[in-house]
């Protein structure tokens, strides 16, 4: 399977502290996708990182790529309750678009 | 802007009937609709690609005689739950394309067959 492997399975922290979630994957890309899911909810994109990047910055959010060891994070900084969501990783799957999502890293953001 | 809409967002049926979910792209042209199922605390799995005005294309052990997608025009995509069973009961989420790289998501249809 393709699928990522993303830890931690779940995290819970209290607001104003910092998250950070870690995806690995298992062939090459050419980029990779942060998407973020509240309860019950469709996915949100938050963050493409192309496989020349090794970081890039969105507001309160940092990825970096790491294609030699295959693995990415997310960093999100002074996290609020509303940060609340499960948050995926997914690449691309070879010859189109498609996505391959990793396995989810579930956070709770206490206030 | 890249707005996808799903209707119904959720929906209660009997076994052995069918269900049609409908997903829009509401203020751009997609030409890639993607279709995915949820089941809770999991990670999506891409069920098939839809391609405007052509067959769609099914992952491996979906069933399309069961799944049957329609992609009519640049705006809609629809899926349709034939003969659903308790275990099609899942969260089925669509994603549109307009490029080769972003996808933008519906907010899902919940089905529950009893």
């Amino acid at each position: 399977s393709q699928q990522g492997e993303e830890d931690p399975q779940a995290l819970s922290i209290q607001e104003g502290e910092n998250a950070t979630m870690n995806c690995s994957y298992k062939t090459s890309i050419n980029n990779l996708q942060w998407y973020r899911q509240n309860s019950g909810r469709g996915l949100v994109h938050l963050i493409l990182i192309r496989s020349n990047e090794r970081e890039k910055h969105s507001g309160r959010l940092r990825v970096t790529l790491d294609t030699s060891k295959k693995s990415s994070s997310l960093l999100i900084t002074a996290s609020r309750a509303a940060d609340t969501a499960s948050y995926f990783c997914a690449t691309p799957n070879t010859g189109f678009q498609k996505l391959v999502f990793g396995t989810g890293t579930r956070l709770l953001v206490s206030p | 802007g890249a707005v996808v809409s799903q209707h119904p967002s959720w929906v209660i049926c009997k076994s052995g009937t069918s269900v049609k979910i409908e997903c829009r792209s509401l203020d751009f042209q997609a030409t890639t609709m993607f279709w995915y199922r949820q089941f809770p605390k999991q990670s999506l799995m891409l069920m098939a690609t839809s391609n405007e005005g052509s067959k769609a294309t099914y992952e491996q052990g979906v069933e399309k005689d069961k799944f049957l997608i329609n992609h009519a025009s640049l705006t809609l995509s629809t899926l349709t739950v034939t003969s659903a069973h308790p275990e099609d009961s899942s969260f089925y989420i669509c994603s549109a394309s307009r490029d080769s790289q972003a996808q933008y998501f519906g907010p899902g249809t919940r089905l529950l067959v009893l």
